[in-house]
């Protein structure tokens, strides 16, 4: 147990909706960072968030977007939905962007998103 | 794109054995770390090298790094079939991980 919460665990959704997906941080963790990892692929850096300010972005289209709150658990948004878009979402929360002493990142179980 | 890439692909053990996993990546690193993913789940983080460690032990985990080669390699030791997970080396900087594909660890019992 990391102590990073994702919600949901699983959804479908159809080409051209919209999707949210929420992440709760460990306690005391203030960095939160989103990946998309595709079937068969390791994960894939969409964007990360410090102090509630986007601090840095994977190369992903402005259609995914996210906020971070003031308890520092963050959503992450993705509109008008591709097929390509199906994969697990993995939030994951460290001390700071450098990681901490150990540059360690704690990950959620991660939301399963299939796009139909 | 994928900065780290495992190798071999898969790979199949007897319980018992020692597990060799390989990792090379492109550019220059301040560390290397290597994650581990049961089926489909969350990653864990097994364990950390800077770029001016050479080697670096934890529990039964070994992991070595050849900046000169652009390489790293983690070594399980008398593996179980509870070690069965993909494997992932991921490097970058503050928290901005490049990851690989992964290796696919099945140890049988």
């Amino acid at each position: 147990e990391t102590g990073v919460t994702q919600s949901p665990t699983h959804l479908i959704k159809t080409r051209g909706q919209q999707v949210t997906l929420r992440c709760s941080s460990q306690s005391g963790h203030n960095t939160v960072s989103w990946y998309q990892q595709a079937l068969g692929q390791g994960p894939q850096f969409i964007f990360q968030y410090y102090r509630e300010e986007e601090n840095g972005r994977g190369n992903f289209p402005p259609r995914f977007s996210g906020l971070q709150f003031p308890n520092y658990s963050s959503e992450l948004n993705v509109n008008a939905l591709e097929l390509d878009d199906s994969a697990l979402y993995l939030c994951a929360s460290s001390l700071a962007p450098s990681g901490g002493n150990t540059g360690e990142l704690f990950f959620g179980e991660g939301s399963r998103l299939t796009v139909l | 794109s994928q900065q780290g890439e495992e190798d071999p692909q898969a790979l199949s053990i007897q319980e018992g054995e020692n597990a060799t996993m390989n990792c090379s990546y492109k550019t220059s690193i301040n560390n290397l770390q290597w994650y581990r993913q049961n089926s489909g789940r969350g990653l864990v983080h097994l364990i950390l090298i800077r770029s001016n460690e050479r080697e670096k032990h934890s529990g039964r985990l070994r992991v070595t790094l050849d900046t000169s080669k652009k390489s790293s390699s983690l070594l399980i030791t008398a593996s179980r079939a509870a070690d069965t997970a993909s494997y992932f080396c991921a490097t970058g900087a503050n928290s901005k991980l490049t990851f690989g594909k992964g290796i696919t660890l099945s140890v049988r019992p």
